[in-house]
């Protein structure tokens, strides 16, 4: 079974640009979620869809982070002007039933 | 609002020793808790869970967890660790009824050879 894949898996940008990261779950779930990792700090939610819906976004940063699943299967969040605090590893997850979620390798991202 | 407390950051042992990593949630409602570990390079996977039952619940390589309901807390235990057991683990919470999982800052573990 293939896991949930990511892209890129690194990306460094200048503060005020724009950025965005890509996100395949795992066949079949039907509930997606994008975390922030910020380096010695667990993962946080920013969003959780469920099929294409959004089900959670209370944590997400509106006013520069967007993100969507049009057709319910795979995301993108975008970061748009990106600030230096938006260095950080960004998980997507994948879950079937809501309680257990896999997590993909992670998009590191630098802002300087 | 609810959290999640991992008291040691940085744990450091030597192979064959006893590990207990500490994970205190703040949250007083029915709780699925989880542990996950991050191998270095390596993405985010599941230690172990527990939902219901048998408070002490065993995971994949040798890992246990138990369930404390009155001290809210759910410490993740190996009797004698391996130096393939260097990662990073996190605990994380998840309220029965939501989806929204909340995760510890983190214990990096590392063992030395």
């Amino acid at each position: 079974e293939a896991g949930v894949a990511q892209s890129p898996r690194y990306k460094i940008i200048e503060k005020r640009q724009s950025v965005a990261f890509w996100c395949n779950p795992i066949s079949g779930h039907a509930t997606l979620y994008w975390y922030q990792q910020i380096l010695g700090q667990g993962p946080k939610l920013l969003i959780q869809f469920q099929n294409n819906g959004v089900v959670d976004d209370s944590q997400l940063p509106k006013d520069r982070f967007s993100a969507e699943r049009l057709k319910g299967v795979d995301s993108t969040l975008k970061i748009q002007p990106a600030k230096l605090e938006d260095s950080a590893v960004y998980l997507c997850a994948s879950s079937m039933t809501g309680y257990e979620q896999y997590f993909g390798p992670g998009t590191r991202l630098t802002v300087t | 609002a609810q959290s999640v407390s991992q008291h040691n950051h940085h744990v450091i042992l030597s192979e064959a020793a006893s590990l207990e990593l500490g994970c205190n949630y703040s949250y007083g409602g029915t709780v699925n808790l989880f542990w996950y570990v991050q191998y270095p390079g390596q993405h985010l996977q599941l230690l172990l869970k527990y939902f219901s039952g048998d408070p002490l619940v065993k995971g994949i390589k040798g890992f246990e967890a138990e369930f404390i309901k009155s001290k809210f807390s759910f410490n993740l235990r190996k009797p004698s660790v391996q130096w393939s057991d260097t990662a990073e683990y996190f605990c994380a919470v998840k309220v029965q009824g939501a989806q929204k999982l909340v995760f510890g800052q983190g214990t990096r573990l590392t063992i030395n050879p």
